[in-house]
């Protein structure tokens, strides 16, 4: 009930194009989807989030799209970027643990070729 | 912003010592953080929740005897790894709630990479 399931595992996009990740849950109690950009050998960094009030959430070049009766959200980044080449995790939360405590995806590593 | 700062940033130890780990939130205080382990190519997993002023919080599976947390202040939780041994060795991160454009935001520190030979 607590798993955040991702796919797809590695993703190569052609520069210009749309990245598309994909994460789905099951524990009807999250509230709180957000996506995370990790580099290698750092920290998380938030990029993105949304809660179930709306179906979608737009900032620059990145689009949370949220079905709630699918219990499915994804990431969709557009005009894609080399830099944008890292890997992106989706997690849940309930706000019955303040949203603190997140359920992390299994991570897509996103690479961005020329 | 807010930010979390971990030192080391990396650490390399021998078998059976220990090793100790900050995590500072550099301009907010943080009654809560959280600790992370992650193994490459995985995904994050939550360790323990560090309480200021109260014992620890350890998820289903995490040794606290092991992995000892001790959160003496408002801006400071220490994770130290007793008598480490090979398969401890991964990339330790901790979260700590602070706020970025008045909203309540998680944010990470950088990560520690931990090597037990």
């Amino acid at each position: 009930q607590q798993q955040v399931k991702q796919s797809p595992q590695s993703l190569i996009v052609q520069k210009g194009g749309i990245s598309i990740i994909n994460c789905a849950y099951e524990n009807t109690a999250f509230d709180y989807f957000p996506w995370y950009q990790q580099f290698p050998g750092k920290g998380p960094a938030l990029l993105i989030a949304i809660r179930p009030d709306v179906s979608e959430k737009k900032e620059g070049r990145f689009t949370i799209s949220f079905n709630k009766s699918a219990k499915q959200f994804s990431l969709h980044i557009m005009d894609s970027q080399p830099g944008d080449s890292a890997t992106y995790f989706c997690a849940a939360s309930s706000s019955t643990f303040g949203n603190e405590k997140l359920t992390f995806g299994t991570g897509t590593r996103l690479t961005i070729i020329p | 912003g807010a930010v979390v700062s971990q030192h080391p940033s990396w650490v390399i130890c021998k078998s059976g010592t220990s090793v100790k780990i900050e995590c500072r939130s550099l301009d907010f205080q943080a009654t809560t953080m959280f600790w992370y382990r992650q193994f490459p190519k995985q995904s994050l997993m939550l360790m323990a929740t560090s309480n200021e002023g109260s014992k620890a919080t350890y998820e289903q599976g995490v040794e606290k005897d092991k992995f000892l947390i001790n959160h003496a202040s408002l801006t400071l939780s220490t994770l130290t790894v007793t008598s480490a041994h090979p398969e401890d060795s991964s990339f330790y991160i901790c979260s700590a709630r602070g706020t970025r454009n008045g909203l309540g935001e998680l944010f990470f520190g950088e990560g520690s990479r931990l090597t037990v030979l």
